[in-house]
């Protein structure tokens, strides 16, 4: 099956800095990859996500890349604020024949 | 608009009591289900999902079951509690469909077996 792992488990960085997160998966037959973001004590809930067709993808601060040979997908959060503070978790799945599996999870904490 | 609706949000349960955590979702119809748990510092475990009623499959073999008596409603249940049972037991729901990758959870219940 499916094996995600997810880098750094903890991430601290000053507010206004970037922050990068990152995700190895296993299994060259996956081809949608999510991200999760769950702040303390609440649900997780989707942020962004990325299919394999496409390299790179972009929601105002928030960014995901993708490289398919390397089997390897990136978290980017620009320009970071305390409420980006949170748990975040990355996933892979194969559509149509898979669940999702998940990371570990990186606790982001954002100093002001 | 769908919503998601877990219960209880706490519990404290003595080894070897019995467990029932009920999750249901309205304003949609056949939604797949899913329950996961989470340890600390072990990420999103996947434990049950459910595509229509009456179909369970477990992905992880334990003292656990699930069950969806009717179309949007699912219980996870226990005979008897384990002390490594505890953990954060989050239920979650998707789509069918092309878009049944993304889940939506709902607030969990912190499950402390003591």
């Amino acid at each position: 099956g499916e094996n995600v792992e997810q880098h750094p488990s903890t991430l601290s960085v000053q507010e206004g800095d970037s922050a990068v997160i990152k995700c190895t998966y296993s299994d060259s037959a996956s081809n949608y990859f999510p991200w999760y973001k769950q702040e303390l004590g609440k649900r997780p809930q989707l942020i962004i996500d990325i299919r394999s067709n496409v390299g790179e993808k972009k929601d105002q601060r928030i960014a995901v890349t993708l490289n398919k040979t390397a089997k390897h997908f990136s978290l980017h959060i620009t320009e970071t604020q305390p409420e980006d503070s949170a748990v975040y978790f990355c996933a892979a799945s194969r559509s149509g024949y898979s669940t999702l599996t998940f990371g570990k999870g990186t606790m982001l904490l954002v100093s002001p | 608009s769908q919503t998601i609706h877990q219960w209880p949000a706490t519990l404290v349960q003595p080894v070897g009591s019995p467990l029932s955590l009920e999750c249901t979702v309205e304003g949609t119809s056949n939604p797949n289900l899913y329950w996961y748990r989470q340890a600390a510092g072990r990420g999103l475990q996947l434990l049950f999902y459910s595509v229509g009623i009456g179909q369970i499959s477990s992905e992880v073999p334990q003292n656990l079951s699930a069950s969806r008596p009717q179309d949007r409603q699912f219980i996870l249940s226990s005979k008897k509690l384990l002390l490594s049972d505890s953990g954060f037991y989050l239920c979650a729901w998707s789509v069918q469909g092309p878009a049944y990758e993304k889940l939506f959870f709902g607030s969990g219940t912190q499950l402390s077996v003591l």
